[in-house]
């Protein structure tokens, strides 16, 4: 079955980490994106991506990086520079700017 | 800027009702909207997609009607069930921006 496949599902941060949460699709979709959600809010855009190699800053990309080396896969890197990083990641993915969404199950990052 | 609100922002009924979930934005010049289902810690489930040029889609139990002139969509929801109970959340695509989210609306269906 075709989907998108986020890992890990948990993850913890030390204080000063780099961390990367993995994003795969094998959908064959052009297009991906990654958004941070926090308690009671709604989805925020972090980083874009609607070709390989290029990506866009969303509205909240201080502190993290993204890369996009491969169609289907699209790693979101938090770097130490972000200072409140604990929240749910959420990769998603569209065929074009025309098509819905196809979401991933999320990577829940808290920092310890 | 676009922005998207979502009203109300939690809703309990009882199980057997109708309802309706409202959703508004700001800028009528989009492409798509989109309804989504997030249980408790878990990714989104699309439930239903509304091109611009589409006035309601329709999905089993499920109707979401756009009026994009007056920048408001609306969910109805049939013969609710406890099963139904989650957060709805919608999302605007316009122009080259990517999907921009409301904050959703808590749905608790009480059996």
């Amino acid at each position: 079955d075709g989907g998108i496949t986020q890992s890990p599902k948990y993850l913890f941060r030390k204080e000063g980490q780099n961390v990367t949460l993995s994003c795969e699709q094998n959908l064959n979709h052009d297009a991906m994106y990654w958004y941070r959600q926090d308690p009671g809010q709604g989805l925020r855009l972090i980083y874009y991506s609607q070709i390989v190699n290029d990506f866009q800053k969303g509205d909240i990309a201080e502190g993290y990086s993204v890369s996009r080396e491969k169609k289907e896969s699209f790693p979101l890197t938090v770097t130490s520079a972000q200072k409140n990083p604990t929240a749910f990641y959420l990769c998603a993915s569209n065929p074009t700017k025309n098509y819905g969404y196809t979401f991933g199950s999320g990577t829940r990052l808290t920092v310890v | 800027k676009q922005e998207v609100t979502q009203i109300p922002a939690a809703l309990s009924v009882p199980e057997g009702e109708n309802l309706v979930l409202n959703c508004s934005f700001t800028d009528s010049a989009i492409y798509n909207l989109q309804w989504f289902r997030q249980d408790p810690g878990k990714g989104l489930t699309s439930l239903l997609l509304i091109q611009s040029s589409q006035r309601e889609q329709t999905s089993g139990r499920l109707n979401a009607s756009l009026d994009k002139s007056s920048g408001r969509s609306t969910l109805y929801i049939a013969a609710s069930q406890p099963g139904d109970s989650a957060t709805y959340l919608c999302a605007v695509s316009s122009g080259n921006t990517p999907l921009v989210f409301g904050k959703g609306t808590r749905l608790s269906v009480i059996a």
